[in-house]
């Protein structure tokens, strides 16, 4: 069965340090996705990235970027400058099959002013 | 405009009650999901319909019943409610199967069971 570990329970840094939140999966499947999704104080989650396990190229969205390493079966996660407003439970998520996503245990990640 | 609608947000009632959650999504997606979310945060999914067909029951128990009238409606039933059902449940949709499709998620809703 598909498996996402985020290793990382708990993380807390200063205003505008960067910070990299680690996910790691294993699966059978030679075709597979991967997302990050991110949960406010506010509670709803909200879509972040998807990636498909044959594009390995690293993605930068302004101060948001994600590692997707197949070798080592991980997909990372960079804030760089992070900000108060990034405070959030951040998800990793890996496809099981055509219809359902398996869930990390998520990371809760603070940014102190 | 909200794109996937949970009623209620909260909801507490006492164990052996039966209550229902009800979910709207406006997106024409073909696929929607509960997915519940215990205390430590964990997200489990536990139903999936495509296009009012059951595809995925996520060994939840009888008790829980999912029912989809028509494709933009996914309402979640709970009977007996024991303690352990203490969430907040998620209801999403996505066009097609999740394995490829992005999911968007209602805001929740949190039940707590007395």
């Amino acid at each position: 069965a598909q498996k996402v570990t985020q290793a990382q329970t708990e993380i807390s840094v200063v205003e505008k340090e960067d910070v990299t939140l680690d996910c790691v999966y294993e699966t059978r499947d030679t075709t597979y996705y991967l997302f990050w999704y991110k949960q406010p104080p506010s509670g709803e989650l909200v879509f972040l990235i998807r990636r498909n396990s044959f594009d390995e190229q690293n993605e930068i969205s302004g101060r948001y970027s994600w590692n997707f390493q197949k070798s080592t079966s991980s997909f990372n996660f960079t804030i760089t400058a992070s900000q108060v407003v990034d405070s959030a439970v951040y998800f990793c998520a890996l496809s099981e099959g055509a219809q359902k996503l398996v869930f990390g245990q998520g990371t809760r990640l603070t940014i102190n002013p | 405009d909200t794109a996937v609608s949970q009623t209620p947000k909260y909801l507490v009632t006492q164990m052996g009650n039966d209550k229902s959650i009800k979910c709207e999504q406006n997106l024409g997606h073909d696929t929607m999901y509960w997915y519940k979310q215990d205390s430590k945060k964990f997200l489990k999914i536990m139903f999936s319909y495509n296009n009012k067909e059951l595809i995925i029951n996520e060994t939840v128990p009888n008790r829980f019943s999912p029912k989809s009238p028509d494709k933009a409606h996914l309402n979640l039933h709970i009977n007996s409610l024991e303690l352990g059902d203490s969430a907040v449940y998620f209801c999403a949709s996505s066009l097609a199967g999740a394995g490829a499709n992005v999911l968007t998620f209602g805001a929740g809703s949190r039940l707590t069971v007395l």
